[in-house]
């Protein structure tokens, strides 16, 4: 069983385009994450919902919209593509409290701005 | 062979070595560490992680020191295998009301010579 999964996991479209990556976790986890990978392998965190409620939002321009329907999904919509938004793109969740605060992300999704 | 940290991000061992990557973290107050490891086209796989009030945590074939004092922490890997090849990524976070906000580093691509 997949623990997280991310849809899709490969995504080319034009800039301007508006596209939306989806994300699940099965794992019962309060807490779920995007980050964003660079060509050079940086990971940096995007947003981060506890229980539906934004918890984290590291600057990201507001091109940039999480959606947490419910706690086991977190989706991210992104309005007027631009170049730099190329990039691999992970979900990923945690409990957010407790003995493990361990995140586990999804497989990615990348993300080609053309 | 040993790394020296983010100024050698790439470490070059033979089947059999024990690896030592190492990481130099930012913030006196993060109080969670974690090592991930990250395969071509994968997510960030969690290997192992420690708390500030430990300076060392063994687990299969991997050991992670803490030293508090200089803000640096080292993955080991005994008997190194092929299939350990992969970019490998420290991460911090910070006690108090952090959210469960990871800080990733650079990262350190190992490879493992048959």
């Amino acid at each position: 069983d997949t623990a997280v999964s991310q849809t899709p996991k490969y995504l080319v479209t034009q800039m301007g385009n508006d596209k939306s990556i989806k994300c699940e976790q099965n794992l019962g986890h309060d807490t779920m994450y995007w980050y964003k990978q660079d060509s050079k392998k940086f990971l940096k965190i995007m947003f981060s919902y506890n229980n539906k409620e934004l918890i984290i939002n590291e600057t990201v321009p507001n091109r940039f919209s999480p959606k947490s329907p419910d706690k086991a999904h977190l989706n991210l919509h992104i309005n007027s593509l631009e170049l730099g938004d190329s990039a691999v793109y992970f979900c990923a969740s945690s409990p957010l409290t407790g003995e493990k605060e361990t995140q586990y992300f999804g497989p990615g999704t990348r993300l080609l701005v053309l | 062979g040993e790394s020296v940290g983010l100024h050698l991000p790439t470490l070059s061992v033979q089947e059999g070595d024990n690896s030592i990557i190492n990481c130099a973290y930012s913030n006196s107050a993060s109080d969670y560490f974690i090592w991930y490891k990250q395969e071509s086209g994968k997510g960030p796989q969690f290997i192992i992680d420690i708390r500030s009030n430990m300076d060392k945590r063994q687990g299969q074939r991997v050991t992670v020191l803490l030293n508090k004092t200089v803000k640096h922490l080292s993955l080991q890997i005994a008997a190194t295998q092929p299939g350990d090849s992969a970019v490998y990524f420290c991460a911090e976070k910070r006690g108090g009301t952090s959210y469960g906000k990871l800080t990733f580093g650079q990262g350190t691509i190992l490879t493992v010579h048959p």
